[in-house]
């Protein structure tokens, strides 16, 4: 049973940088892609991007280069910095195992940037 | 972008009805590419189907998905308690890899 633990900072200030991690259990960390993707309150879901095994990354162009993703293989774990955030950041992040489809998921990381 | 269309935006269906949403895309997809996932209030979405017809291990029967080219559609043959929540399909054939907007099943 495969299962994604994610962490980090809930709380922002605008300005500053969103920077969350993902931990993987269970299952190959090699296989598959690994995805962020975010909901805003009473609103839809966004994919920000994906990154592989062997770092290759693939990003939604609607954040215009604010998003960088990175992966460390010795502990199956991938993490997402978004730069520069402001209100419109505000949102549930969740990180995704992409085999194809999305899943399992994330338990979700609630992030609000206000001043 | 390939914009995925989704409707109703609200359903209201008593259980044991039956549901039809539908989701539509901007362009022809492959329907290998097409998902629906369920959510529920503060959950993560959990996948149902995938590839438009294949159902995901432990969802039940009673839910299945068809189409191809640009309409696909998820049907619930009768609906139970559970099955209250909002409904999201998504293409991951194409990036940026899009969602529609969402349905809401709801208790009528």
């Amino acid at each position: 049973q495969v299962q994604l633990q994610q962490w980090g900072a809930g709380l922002l200030k605008p300005s500053e940088t969103l920077s969350l991690t993902c931990a993987v259990h269970g299952g190959s960390f090699t296989a598959y892609y690994w995805t962020w993707i975010r909901q805003s309150p009473g609103k839809g879901l966004e994919w920000i991007g994906e990154i592989n095994h062997s770092g290759g990354t693939n990003y939604n162009p609607s954040l215009k280069s604010r998003a960088t993703m990175s992966l460390d293989t010795s502990k199956a774990q991938f993490s997402l910095k978004l730069t520069s955030v402001t209100a419109a950041d505000t949102a549930v992040y969740y990180c995704a195992r992409a085999g194809g489809f999305l899943g399992p998921w994330g338990q979700g990381t609630l992030v609000i940037v206000s001043s | 972008e390939i914009v995925l269309t989704q409707s109703p935006g609200t359903l209201s269906l008593s259980p044991g009805e039956r549901a039809t949403l539908s989701c539509r895309t901007s362009q022809t997809i492959s329907s290998r590419f097409l998902a629906w996932y369920q959510q529920k209030p503060g959950q993560a979405p959990r996948v149902l189907i995938y590839g438009a017809s294949n159902r995901a291990p432990g969802i039940p029967d009673r839910f299945s998905g068809s189409g191809s080219g640009t309409d696909f559609t998820l049907t619930v043959s009768r609906l139970e308690p559970e099955d209250f929540a909002v409904y999201y399909c998504q293409q991951y054939g194409s990036s940026p890899k899009t969602f529609g907007q969402g349905t809401k099943l709801e208790i009528k």
